[in-house]
């Protein structure tokens, strides 16, 4: 099956820093990649979906800003967390679909971000 | 906006046991449904899926689920669980094809304990 994977798995930063996190399909080209919010003990939240060579689409009530999504490739985007606070702190986890198969996402294994 | 309920935050049960996991959505249009499993320390995978069809849709390690349209639900099932399904369920939904659009709308997610 398609794979999709994530770096890094697990990242400590000091508050006020940014973090990069990159997503990459590694079997097949991804039109779409979507970045997922998950807080302990509940669900998935969609933050903003990426399209290879256009600007990402954000959900309401996520900040452009602060979450900058670079799709540059068909097997690459990356999230970059900037001015990162302890309210950043989760898990974040991308998806990838590839072209054809706009109803099934693949998942990345997550990244743990702990912003002390 | 379409919304997913997931009744059963916590399932205990011993192994050979039958599994039922309730699933309800809001959406009244069209819509595509998935399971998707997230086994400890590894990302999410997709178990099942229903576009369209029999309503009773068969997935991966012996899982089942049944698309009731009446009750806007989508429960999985299981005749006989073993202790490696231990793992969080997450149901989720579609609505559309709205091609380029599709956002996946998660539920809060259950998590399933089998007891050897």
């Amino acid at each position: 099956g398609a794979v999709v994977s994530q770096h890094p798995s697990r990242v400590i930063c000091k508050s006020g820093t940014s973090v990069k996190i990159e997503c990459r399909s590694l079997d097949f080209q991804a039109t779409t990649m979507f970045w997922y919010r998950q807080f302990p003990k509940q669900s998935l939240m969609l933050m903003a979906t990426s399209n290879e060579g256009s600007k990402a689409t954000y959900e309401q009530g996520v900040e452009k800003d602060k979450f900058l999504i670079n799709h540059a490739s068909l097997t690459l985007s990356t999230l970059t967390v900037t001015s990162a606070h302890p309210e950043d702190s989760s898990f974040y986890i991308c998806s990838a679909r590839g072209p054809g198969l706009w109803e099934t996402q693949y998942f990345g294994p997550g990244t743990r971000l702990l912003v002390l | 906006a379409q919304s997913v309920s997931q009744h059963n935050h916590h399932v205990i049960l011993s192994e050979a046991a039958s599994l039922e996991l309730g699933c309800n959505y809001s959406y009244g249009g069209t819509v595509n449904l998935f399971w998707y499993v997230q086994y400890p320390g590894q990302h999410l995978q997709l178990l099942l899926k229903y576009f369209s069809g029999d309503p009773l849709v068969k997935g991966i390690k012996g899982f089942e689920a049944e698309f009731i349209k009446s009750k806007f639900s989508f429960n999985l099932r299981k005749p006989s669980v073993q202790w490696s399904d231990t793992a969080e369920y997450f149901c989720a939904v579609i609505s559309g094809p709205n091609f380029g659009n599709e956002k996946l709308t998660f539920g809060t997610g259950t998590r399933l304990t089998i007891i050897p």
